[in-house]
């Protein structure tokens, strides 16, 4: 079965330092990775996707993210971050459903806090 | 181009009582996927609709059932509830065309006292 983890609960940053998320993931097979953001009370926002090709893929609000099988990881990273980054990150890997489609199983979450 | 929509937004129920939640997809979008989020944890898949059917289930008792709608749209309901299943429902759609990728609609919080 697929797992998510995501080793750091909680992260605070200054606003315009660099950011890194940690993400490591379980699957079988080839895994379709994901990067969602969470705002309190909301939804979840797709940032970002991997699914094959280009291991550094690049995402929406300046976010990119690098896939490394062979630390079954994928990262996310942004150079600066700014104050309305503050929100909760989710990773999360596709798993093929029988009969087609796929489920996501999700990470923990990191909560992330933007010092002024 | 709307997103995907669910109502209510907050809901409050209490122990026994039944509960229906309703998600419209993405335009364009023929699969509908339901997550239950408990607080300070990730979304857990629930199940997923398409073409009408239910394809697969998470690790969620009977008293979860869905239904998807000739337009897409999809319901939720819970029976009996318990406190337990208090939580953000989220509701998820995709296109077969692109499976892979489920965008999500702002959830309803349940909560059951």
């Amino acid at each position: 079965a697929q797992s998510v983890t995501q080793p750091d609960i909680h992260i605070t940053v200054s606003e315009g330092a660099s950011l890194e998320l940690r993400c490591n993931y379980s699957y079988g097979a080839t895994p379709y990775l994901f990067w969602y953001v969470q705002s309190p009370g909301q939804g979840l926002q797709l940032l970002l996707k991997y699914f094959s090709g280009d291991t550094l893929v690049q995402g929406i609000k300046g976010f990119e993210a690098e896939f490394k099988r062979s630390q079954s990881s994928f990262n996310l990273r942004k150079p600066s971050v700014h104050w309305s980054d503050a929100a909760e990150y989710f990773c999360a890997v596709g798993a093929q459903l029988t009969g087609g489609g796929n489920k996501l199983t999700f990470g923990t979450g990191t909560q992330l806090k933007v010092e002024l | 181009d709307a997103g995907v929509t669910q109502s209510p937004t907050h809901l409050i129920k209490t122990r026994g009582q039944q509960v229906t939640l309703r998600c419209s997809p993405k335009s364009g979008h023929d699969t509908v996927s339901w997550y239950q989020q408990a607080l300070g944890q990730g979304p857990q898949f629930i199940f997923q609709y398409y073409e009408e059917e239910e394809r697969q289930r998470g690790n969620f008792p009977d008293r979860f059932s869905g239904h998807q709608f000739p337009n897409y749209s999809s319901e939720l309901n819970v029976n009996a509830l318990l406190l337990g299943d208090s939580a953000l429902y989220l509701c998820a759609s995709s296109s077969r065309r692109t499976v892979e990728t489920q965008y999500f609609g702002p959830g309803t919080r349940l909560l059951v006292l």
